[in-house]
């Protein structure tokens, strides 16, 4: 059973300030998802990361990949308010009938002037 | 484009009631899937499917049923509302394997 596991779960920070939010997960994969999602609303697509090293950016935020530890991570760099929200890391489960994502918890940021 | 579209947006069931949540989208995208998000826990896979007439069962199927008759759409049935249903539910599409997933805005289901 593929588990997925996101670190920290909530997360306060300065405006200004640079954090990293990761993800692990359980079982072999090479396609990890980064999303966003404000309160009561819909989930946005952020990074689709899909090979070993894999790095994206952008904005204030970078995601990276390393299949080996299967260990994805989200950098913050120089937060700002605009930035709070929840961040689901996912996984794909298959490598030939996709779309089958195994979420994270989230991490709930708040982003504080 | 309208993208991925739900319908009803908020709903409230008695136990024991039916009722077919919907879902479309207008990208030509082969592979939708439905999830359920509940507080501190994610989205957890319910059904998806891969084309139009293919179906398989997610992480959390019982208790729901869907089909995939046309590409456009692809309905979720809830057979008899229990309170453990309550949750948001959302559609997602993708153009295949490894593509980003579009998700739509949820419906909000509550069952007493």
């Amino acid at each position: 059973e593929l588990k997925v596991e996101q670190n920290p779960l909530f997360l306060s920070m300065q405006e200004g300030k640079n954090y990293t939010i990761y993800c692990n997960y359980s079982t072999t994969s090479d396609r990890l998802y980064w999303y966003r999602q404000d309160p009561g609303k819909s989930l946005e697509s952020l990074f689709v990361l899909l090979s070993n090293g894999a790095v994206k950016q952008e904005g204030r935020l970078m995601a990276s990949l390393d299949t080996k530890a299967r260990l994805s991570t989200l950098h913050i760099t120089a937060a700002v308010h605009d930035l709070s929200a929840t961040y689901f890391c996912a996984v794909d489960r298959h490598e030939t009938s996709g779309s089958r994502l195994t979420f994270g918890e989230g991490t709930q940021l708040t982003v504080n002037p | 484009n309208a993208g991925v579209t739900q319908t009803p947006k908020f709903q409230v069931l008695k136990t024991g009631q039916s009722m077919t949540l919907q879902c479309a989208q207008d990208m030509n995208h082969e592979y939708m899937s439905w999830y359920r998000q509940d507080p501190g826990m994610g989205l957890r896979l319910i059904h998806y499917s891969v084309g139009a007439g293919i179906t398989d069962q997610g992480e959390v199927p019982n208790g729901y049923n869907v089909s995939r008759s046309t590409t456009e759409d692809f309905p979720l049935r809830l057979l008899s509302a229990a309170p453990s249903q309550t949750s948001v539910y959302f559609c997602a599409s993708s153009y295949g394997t490894g593509a980003e997933q579009y998700f739509g805005p949820g419906t909000r289901l509550t069952v007493t």
